[in-house]
């Protein structure tokens, strides 16, 4: 069966960094996208982009380009997420949701990995 | 960037009643190919979202016909007749039809 399982949660003081991961299986990684979503606490959902699991090519929302950074382990049928220079608003819980390139829906989700920003 | 608007913020139900759930965007969301993308998510409580219904009226596998989504080009609403305990949780819509994607603020779905 397709699953998507993501990493463990995280506790981070401010200005660190964090890599999660979404790895998956039961389908054929390359056949789609791989999309990132945040949730903060209490709040609703917000699409961060996705990343082109056939060319590796990352697409970024405006709200987080420039510390986020969406990358691939192929081989493995891993997608990551990695975020530098955490600052508290990135308290949050983070999903993965496998998509299609265009005219996306997200039929597939991680169980999500909660990162908590806290000196 | 389109907006998803949804109401109402919350709905309470008797177990076996309907209740409908509506969505509005700020943009047309039916394409020149006729489909129109808006798409359903549930998320339940402490779980990560489950697909619900694409392309505004087709349900995803698995999913109860108890369930059926309908609209227009901008105005969207998510049925769910015989309402069970299982429901609860948060129900949000959201666009396919460009980058970037958003969401609705979600509405939040209580048994009585």
């Amino acid at each position: 069966q397709i699953q998507l399982v993501q990493s463990g949660p995280e506790l981070k003081k401010p200005g660190e960094s964090v890599k999660i991961s979404c790895k998956a299986s039961g389908y054929t990684f390359t056949d789609y996208a791989m999309h990132w979503v945040k949730q903060a606490p209490g709040k609703g959902l917000k699409w961060m982009g996705w990343i082109n699991t056939y060319t590796g090519k990352p697409t970024y929302a405006d709200d987080f380009k420039g510390r986020f950074v969406f990358s691939l382990e192929a081989s493995a049928s891993t997608a990551n997420l990695q975020i530098s220079n955490l600052k508290n608003e990135d308290t949050a819980t983070y999903f993965c949701a496998r998509g299609r390139t265009t005219k996306a829906y997200f039929d597939y989700w991680g169980q999500g990995v909660m990162v908590t920003v806290s000196s | 960037d389109i907006v998803m608007t949804q109401a109402p913020l919350s709905v309470s139900v008797t177990p076996g009643e309907s209740a409908s759930i509506s969505c509005r965007s700020s943009k047309s969301l039916l394409h020149s190919n006729g489909n129109t993308y808006v798409n359903w998510y549930l998320q339940k409580p402490g779980k990560s979202p489950q697909f619900l219904i694409y392309r505004m009226s087709n349900l995803a596998s698995g999913v109860p016909d108890r369930f059926s989504g309908s609209g227009s080009e901008t105005d969207f609403t998510l049925k769910i007749s015989k309402v069970e305990t299982e429901d609860v949780g948060v129900y949000y819509c959201g666009h396919g039809l460009e980058y970037p994607l958003t969401f609705g603020s979600g509405t939040k779905l209580e048994i009585k």
